[in-house]
């Protein structure tokens, strides 16, 4: 199975300031057609996961755009340009490049 | 837009089978290009991908659960099912309910491109 590992496992931030979380995967998450399928979902406390990303920097629709993502490989990054009040939660990375699918332990964001 | 709701009992025996039915509405569970998933969460812990099944009856089981697992499919319906037998209380978790958008790589390959929507999750608590 593809191990996912995200950091940092929580995140303080001031509202209004930047948030990045890290996600490495144990092997390569390029698929041999090319694409790369990493998402980021993101769960807000007694709510049920929400897509944000989809294959490393796609935005699901409806998504605002201060959420993006990047990277390649084995190394991909979820950046929040500035933080609001409701981005509050934990975020996941996810692979989908090979089943079984498999989920990064998460990381909490939090405002200071 | 496509909706799905989990139900089921809450309360499950030890050794016993724990039973989920999906309800999609909004959209038919037999659209080409979506598996249909179950993900549980443990308490306070992260998301576990359970398995999925097609709309044709195909599935695909996460292999530390296959010996316990069945899922099924009615289309008339709207709805999938999950059954997972022998549980402990290391089966207490909330179940979630997902569509996934796939994609068909070369060969049959098949990836998961994005889970969306979820359910509201339900939570089962296996407990005598």
């Amino acid at each position: 199975d593809i191990v996912m590992t995200q950091t940092p496992l929580s995140s303080p931030v001031t509202l209004g300031q930047p948030a990045s979380i890290s996600c490495r995967s144990s092997q390569s998450l390029v698929h041999s057609d090319g694409d790369t399928y990493l998402s980021w979902l993101q769960q807000r406390p007694g709510q049920p996961p929400r897509l944000l990303i989809y294959k490393v920097s796609e935005r699901f629709a409806g998504v605002p755009d201060r959420f993006s993502g990047s990277g390649a490989g084995t190394d991909f990054t979820l950046k929040i340009s500035r933080v609001e009040p409701e981005d509050v939660g934990i975020y996941y990375c996810m692979q989908g490049t090979q089943f079984p699918l498999t989920f990064g332990g998460g990381t909490k964001v939090e405002i200071k | 837009q496509v909706q799905l709701q989990e139900s089921g009992p809450g309360l499950v025996k030890p050794s016993q089978t724990l039973s989920l039915t999906c309800t999609v509405s909004g959209g038919s569970i037999s659209s080409d290009g979506y598996y249909w998933n179950w993900i549980r969460q443990h308490p306070g812990k992260g998301l576990e991908w359970i398995g999925y099944i097609y709309y044709s009856g195909n599935t695909y089981f996460n292999p530390s659960l296959k010996s316990r697992l069945t899922m099924s499919v009615d289309t008339s319906k709207n709805q999938f099912s999950l059954k997972l037998s022998s549980v402990t209380a290391a089966d207490t978790a909330v179940y979630y309910c997902a569509r996934l958008r796939i994609k068909i790589s070369f060969g049959g390959v098949i990836v998961g491109n994005w889970f969306d929507p979820w359910g509201q999750g339900t939570l089962v608590t296996v407990s005598s």
